[in-house]
């Protein structure tokens, strides 16, 4: 069965200083990962996917993750939080073997203060 | 493209009124999904549609909880009676079949029922 954790409720950081939002997935086949952003009484959105190829993926915002098959982590990182990044990020991870759905995770509060 | 367009914006209702939510898929995409969203149980699957096909609705949190796909360009959730658990913001998200694609959201709608 797949599934994701999001292991922090929130994340606090200072702006101007890097971020992690930690996410990690289990899955029987290849893994198909994704992030999303939601801003207050909006819709997700999406930030960026890994399906193949280098570990490192760039998405938007300045929004990067990276894949680690080992520890079937996808962390999502941005070297340099700002204020306007305060949002609720969700992982979500597919069997890539699978025509399956997305599974989320539950989410975790990013809080940038100034 | 207009992304997924969900009606309406907001509803507010009387306990025991029934409730349409309405949405329109991206065009070309096969799957259609339902999600609902609260503080205390985060995101939920409610049901959703391949090739305006019901798959899963093991979701559906009860009876009263009822959703059609009458075509490719069209979904409705339906909520009769409606009961003040029920107020929430629901989503509706659609994709493409192919494995490596995201989701798409909906704007969402925010149910409040009094």
């Amino acid at each position: 069965a797949q599934s994701v954790a999001q292991p922090e409720d929130q994340v606090n950081v200072a702006e101007g200083n890097p971020l992690t939002v930690k996410c990690t997935y289990s899955v029987s086949g290849n893994p198909y990962l994704f992030w999303y952003v939601q801003y207050p009484n909006r819709g997700l959105q999406f930030l960026l996917k890994y399906i193949t190829g280098d570990n490192l993926v760039k998405g938007s915002y300045g929004f990067e993750a990276e894949f680690n098959k080992s520890q079937t982590s996808f962390h999502l990182k941005k070297p340099s939080a700002l204020v306007s990044d305060s949002a609720l990020y969700f992982c979500a991870v597919r069997d890539g073997g699978s025509q399956g759905n997305l599974i989320f995770g539950k989410g975790t509060k990013l809080s940038v203060k100034p | 493209d207009a992304g997924v367009i969900q009606s309406p914006r907001h509803e507010v209702t009387e306990m025991g009124q029934e409730v349409t939510l309405r949405c329109k898929p991206i065009s070309g995409h096969n799957s259609l999904f339902w999600y609902r969203q609260t503080m205390m149980r985060g995101l939920e699957l409610l049901i959703y549609f391949n090739n305006n096909v019901p798959i899963d609705d093991s979701g559906m949190p009860e009876d009263r909880f009822s959703a059609k796909m009458p075509n490719a360009s069209f979904s409705t959730l339906k909520i009769q009676p409606s009961e003040p658990r029920d107020s929430a913001v629901y989503f509706c998200a659609s994709s493409s079949l192919r494995a490596t694609g995201g989701y798409t959201f909906g704007s969402g709608t925010r149910l409040t029922v009094v």
